[in-house]
């Protein structure tokens, strides 16, 4: 069965509002978690990544949380951008990565 | 630009036959790995080449095969081909350190049609 999936396909903010993407794991054993973007008629594109030692990470403009103890992952964008409308993957793991099945963001302007 | 390029981008093929997709990774990069994307899905692993040898592999049929080369660049051939095999393939390049495979830097993508 899928190992990290996501809670919504599809989320639709404002330009220069927050946007908030879910994702939820099964195996509690995991130890390193990413997050993607991925562009139309492109490969995904590494935005953050966190490891099972800590809860947070920010990055410029992004900040990942972790809950382990409900196995939990949270992509938190800060000021929407148009530029930022693409899926985003969660992905679990190293040498064998495993994707959920993506949330396309889209932003209004 | 991840410095990941594949070819062909765009190809068709019909039931049966057979296919190989090409991959050079990026500049200083050891391992590439290879993941087939579905339509409206994320990627799944295919297998992982780590210094032409295989090093790991997803739940996929033995008609999907590999190769890596001295020059790290890589091959995926698929055999027999079947309707489901349409999808976008992906390869990603990485930097394995410590055991662990680093950031992986994607390729575009050959997005594979079979009738």
């Amino acid at each position: 069965g899928e190992s990290v999936g996501l809670h919504l396909p599809t989320l639709s903010v404002q330009e220069g509002d927050n946007s908030i993407i879910n994702c939820a794991y099964s195996n509690s054993a995991s130890d390193y978690f990413i997050w993607y973007k991925q562009e139309s008629g492109k490969g995904p594109q590494f935005i953050i990544d966190i490891r099972s030692n800590m809860d947070k990470r920010q990055g410029q403009r992004v900040t990942v949380l972790l809950n382990k103890t409900v196995k939990h992952l949270s992509l938190q964008i800060a000021a929407t951008q148009p530029g930022d409308s693409a899926v985003y993957f969660c992905a679990e793991g190293y040498n064998d990565m495993r994707f959920g099945a993506g949330t396309r963001l889209t932003v209004k302007p | 630009e991840t410095g990941v390029t594949q070819s062909p981008t765009h190809l068709i093929k019909t039931r049966g036959q057979q296919v190989t997709l090409r991959c050079s990774s990026q500049s200083g990069h050891n391992t590439v790995s290879w993941y087939q994307q579905a339509l409206g899905q994320g990627p799944q692993f295919i297998f992982q080449y780590y210094r032409e040898e295989e090093n790991g592999r997803g739940n996929f049929p033995p008609r999907f095969s590999g190769l890596q080369f001295p020059n790290y660049s890589s091959e995926l051939n698929v055999n027999a081909l079947e309707l489901d095999d349409s999808a976008l393939y992906l390869c990603a390049s990485s930097l394995v350190a410590g055991g662990n495979t680093g950031e992986l830097f994607f390729g575009e993508g050959s997005r594979l049609t079979v009738l």
